[in-house]
């Protein structure tokens, strides 16, 4: 059996710049939710997908958006990053989206300067 | 929405010795209650976590309690060894309508001194 897999591990961009991080669901899981992790805080729910849908978002501007693929993969992006956008981005896939064990990935992290 | 504080931010003690880590969450609707370890550098990991529908829970050394009137839960950990060192997060989730929302909170740092 697969984990979550995310890449990139560690990216570098520019403030005003965009950036797109991947995730690879565990096996049999079709739900996906990202999460935002700032230093020494607590992980902070960006969205969740259920096959292809979006069906729950936390308090991020539009400019973060996602995407959910057939095979349950799915791809955070992020416009015009800001300074403080720089973060650890984690994602976790369930077996469902309604309350249950969430399996992480290891995190991509992202340092905007 | 929902709101999660707990406390302590960070927690010493002397190996063998017993941790509480206590949180209180604010949504009455919130039903699902997980507690993940973070080892340094490493992803949050599930540890155990209780349903509404139940008072307390408990697996080996771990366990957790929960306070629906009062809206809080506590996380028990006995017998500490220096491997239970790491940062331990709470949740709450909360189904709300067509939203559904995991939140964290900020995070106890547990040091076990051998």
């Amino acid at each position: 059996e697969t984990g979550v897999t995310q890449s990139p591990t560690h990216l570098i961009k520019t403030r005003g710049q965009q950036v797109t991080l991947r995730c690879s669901s565990q096996s049999g899981h079709n739900t996906v939710s990202w999460y935002q992790q700032a230093l020494g805080q607590g992980p902070q729910f960006i969205f969740q997908y259920y096959r292809e849908e979006e069906n729950g978002r936390g308090n991020f501007p539009p400019r973060f958006s996602g995407l959910q693929f057939p095979n349950y993969s799915s791809e955070l992006n992020v416009n015009a990053l800001e300074l403080d956008d720089s973060a650890l981005y984690l994602c976790a896939s369930s077996l469902t989206g309604r309350g249950g064990e969430l399996f992480f990935g290891e995190g991509s992290r992202l340092t905007v300067l | 929405g929902e709101n999660v504080e707990q406390h302590p931010s960070t927690l010493s003690v002397q190996e063998g010795d017993s941790a509480v880590i206590k949180c209180t969450y604010s949504d009455s609707a919130s039903n699902y209650f997980p507690w993940y370890k973070q080892e340094l550098g490493k992803r949050p990991q599930l540890i155990i976590d209780i349903r509404s529908n139940v008072g307390e829970k408990k697996d080996q050394r771990i366990a957790v309690t929960l306070n629906k009137t009062a809206k809080h839960f506590s996380l028990h950990i006995t017998e500490t060894q220096p491997e239970d060192s790491a940062v331990y997060f709470c949740a709450a989730y909360s189904p709300g309508a067509g939203s559904y929302q995991l939140t964290f909170g900020k995070g106890t740092k547990l040091s076990v001194i051998p």
